[in-house]
């Protein structure tokens, strides 16, 4: 079993719809949990970061994260074609580890 | 203030050929990573630095090697290039004065590698 489980989609969703990416992880000893966005043939870049449980909002963009089901979550309000791109979830724990731990990303299409 | 830049961008090598794919980040980081991404099996880790003159295996290391020699500066070699390390390599770099505390890790480009 993999440490971080994320279903790879992809996903289509019509312009403005709201949009739910998830990932599962089986280690407790994860407190950093991030979202990277990843443009097609561009590298990842860091969208938002959560540390422990608990709600980030960030404009259109909210990340979850519930420990106590190994659950986090990342949702997009009001869908724009520019969102359209490969959403990576990654986790880390606390200390020295630097050492992030990725899932496999879920290819988001928004359609005009 | 560029970043991570990654050079070469594209390269197409022959099988038992070698290369070296250079990292440089000019952010004052202390850490820096080498990945590959495959389709289905998303982002590996190959080898990373903590430190100048530091390196230490990843998930993937056979195969490769590397050299952290100055601090903005991080190698990845291919000595006998297979067709199994066709990838797309990143690498990123990251901070442990991180204001917010996480790993957050700044990525270049890529180097698009097709190995025949």
């Amino acid at each position: 079993q993999k440490e971080v489980e994320q279903d790879p989609g992809p996903l289509s969703v019509p312009e403005g719809a709201i949009v739910s990416l998830n990932c599962t992880y089986s280690n407790s000893a994860f407190q950093y949990f991030m979202w990277y966005r990843q443009y097609s043939r561009k590298g990842p870049e860091l969208l938002m970061y959560t540390y422990s449980s608990g709600n980030k909002e960030d404009g259109r963009f909210t990340a979850q994260v519930d420990k106590s089901s190994k659950y986090i979550s990342l949702f997009i309000r009001d869908s724009q074609p520019s969102d359209s791109a490969t959403y990576l979830c990654a986790m880390s724990r606390a200390g020295n580890n630097r050492k992030l731990i990725w899932g496999l990303g879920t290819s988001l299409a928004v359609n005009p | 203030n560029a970043g991570v830049t990654q050079t070469p961008k594209f390269r197409v090598l022959k099988t038992g050929q070698s290369m070296t794919l250079l990292c440089a980040q000019d952010m004052n980081h202390e850490y820096m990573y080498w990945y590959r991404q495959d389709p289905g099996m998303g982002l590996r880790l190959i080898h990373y630095s903590v430190g100048e003159g530091t390196t230490a295996k990843g998930e993937v290391p056979d195969g490769y090697n590397v050299s952290r020699l100055k601090k903005q500066n991080f190698l990845l070699g291919l000595e006998s290039a297979a067709p199994s390390q066709t990838s797309v390599y990143f690498c990123a770099s990251s901070s442990p004065l991180e204001p917010s505390g996480t790993d957050t890790q700044y990525f270049g480009p890529g180097t698009r590698l097709t190995v025949l």
